[in-house]
């Protein structure tokens, strides 16, 4: 089951950067995406979502833009911090169902 | 913030044995998850559970799981005969009626 993808396992940013994550998508039947950020040893924390009306939803330091013709959407953190470190899930959803669909995830490293 | 509580942190069972997985989801929320990450895996979907029963699972979802919320506060997921293959953290999650999904800590279920 590949319908969310997050190409890249890893990604290294040097503090104050802007980092840029990717996630790729192939169920049409999708209309809400999130994305979450994980520590070791803590569950996923919910950073940000985007409803498949939107194109681009900001909250602080964290922006969500969707590409609908593309699938793909992508979490920009600007400026980035050592706390960002952790790894970031993409995840989707369709109307009238429950289910969230994750991706494999991406590691950040923010370099001091 | 309130947050979802699971216990125990680490699960350490026979193959063939019951466990049960609890927690404690966030009071006047509504709906109830469960998901699983199997080391190096995706989170996947197991169940969602609304008004007291199954609203929709998947097809790790069997007749060797089940989950009840016996006492309007706990909400439980029982594996009737564990196996290898279930060794995995187990993520608790819910949310309230138009808010996005908020994980526990997880359980780590360690079948031996």
């Amino acid at each position: 089951d590949q319908q969310v993808k997050q190409n890249s396992p890893s990604l290294s940013v040097q503090e104050g950067r802007i980092s840029i994550l990717n996630c790729d998508y192939t169920n049409s039947m999708f209309d809400y995406f999130l994305w979450y950020k994980k520590y070791p040893a803590e569950g996923p924390t919910f950073l940000i979502s985007i409803s498949s009306i939107k194109d681009k939803n900001e909250d602080g330091r964290f922006t969500v833009f969707l590409n609908k013709s593309a699938k793909h959407l992508s979490l920009h953190i600007v400026p980035s911090q050592p706390g960002d470190s952790a790894v970031y899930f993409c995840a989707a959803k369709d109307f009238g169902n429950e289910k969230l669909t994750f991706g494999t995830g991406t590691r950040l490293t923010i370099i001091p | 913030e309130p947050e979802v509580t699971q216990t125990p942190s680490h699960q350490v069972t026979q193959m063939g044995q019951e466990v049960i997985l609890r927690c404690v989801p966030i009071s006047n929320h509504l709906y109830f998850y469960w998901y699983r990450q199997i080391l190096g895996q995706k989170v996947e979907f197991l169940v969602s559970f609304y008004n007291n029963e199954i609203s929709e699972k998947s097809e790790i979802f069997d007749d060797q799981f089940s989950v009840e919320r016996p006492d309007g506060s706990n909400f439980t997921l029982k594996i009737r005969s564990t196996k290898l293959e279930d060794s995995a953290m187990y993520f608790c999650a819910d949310r309230g009626r138009d808010s996005p999904l908020h994980f526990g800590n997880g359980t780590r279920l360690t079948v031996t």
